[in-house]
């Protein structure tokens, strides 16, 4: 039972360098999310999407994109990396239905990014 | 809009004694609650939830939380602390039918042997 897999699980960019995070999931989860994580501020969304073509922006979504294009998987592209968007970058998802609100996210294990 | 607040961002405890994380919310809607874990390195686990059923919440590895309204809280604690106990601890929020979680600053715990 894979879960939720991200990869890389570490990654070193140059300023400028464009790169995509990989998540995929074998749950049938309708949800799927970005988060990032810095020191002192919890997680952060940067991303969701409710379902296969459909996606929406969340708290810090400059400098990223994504895409939905099926269930499993849920892509985050950086177009031009900086400095400030070295973080740890965690994907979740969870299932929709029976009070989906109450319906905890399942997290990856994280990629740990560097912009240099 | 909903909140959380983590009242400690490190708590240092003895093995076999209890712990206790705070945890306050705010919110406009009946609320979920959520806690995780994050051991080094690794993302983050589900210790318990709360979805307006029972107050006092049981979660995995002997960890348990009280909903308290009146006071917006929705404290974590366990009675004897274990060395693998030792992790980053997250208080999340989630307002009723809204996909957004709103997550806590963390609170780093230490386990002395």
């Amino acid at each position: 039972n894979a879960g939720v897999t991200q990869t890389p699980k570490f990654q070193v960019l140059k300023t400028g360098q464009s790169m995509t995070l990989q998540c995929a999931q074998d749950m049938n989860h309708e949800y799927m999310s970005w988060y990032r994580q810095d020191p002192g501020m919890g997680l952060r969304l940067i991303h969701y999407s409710v379902g296969a073509g459909i996606t929406d922006q969340g708290e810090v979504p400059n400098g990223y994109n994504v895409s939905r294009s099926t269930t499993e998987d849920f892509p985050l592209r950086l177009l031009s990396a900086a400095p400030s968007q070295t973080s740890v970058y965690f994907c979740a998802s969870r299932a929709s239905g029976g009070g989906s609100s109450n319906q905890p996210q399942h997290f990856g294990d994280g990629t740990r990014l560097s912009i240099l | 809009a909903q909140s959380v607040t983590q009242l400690d961002s490190h708590v240092s405890v003895s093995e076999g004694t209890p712990v206790l994380l705070r945890c306050n919310y705010s919110s406009s809607y009946s609320p979920s609650l959520f806690w995780y874990v994050q051991h080094p390195n690794k993302g983050l686990q589900l210790l318990l939830k709360y979805t307006s059923a029972a107050t006092l919440v049981k979660g995995i590895n002997g960890f348990e939380a009280e909903f308290k309204k009146s006071e917006t809280s929705f404290h974590l604690t366990k009675p004897s602390a274990h060395m693998s106990d030792a992790a980053e601890y997250f208080c999340v929020v989630r307002n009723f039918n809204d996909y957004k979680l709103s997550f806590g600053a963390g609170t780093t715990v230490t386990v002395r042997a």
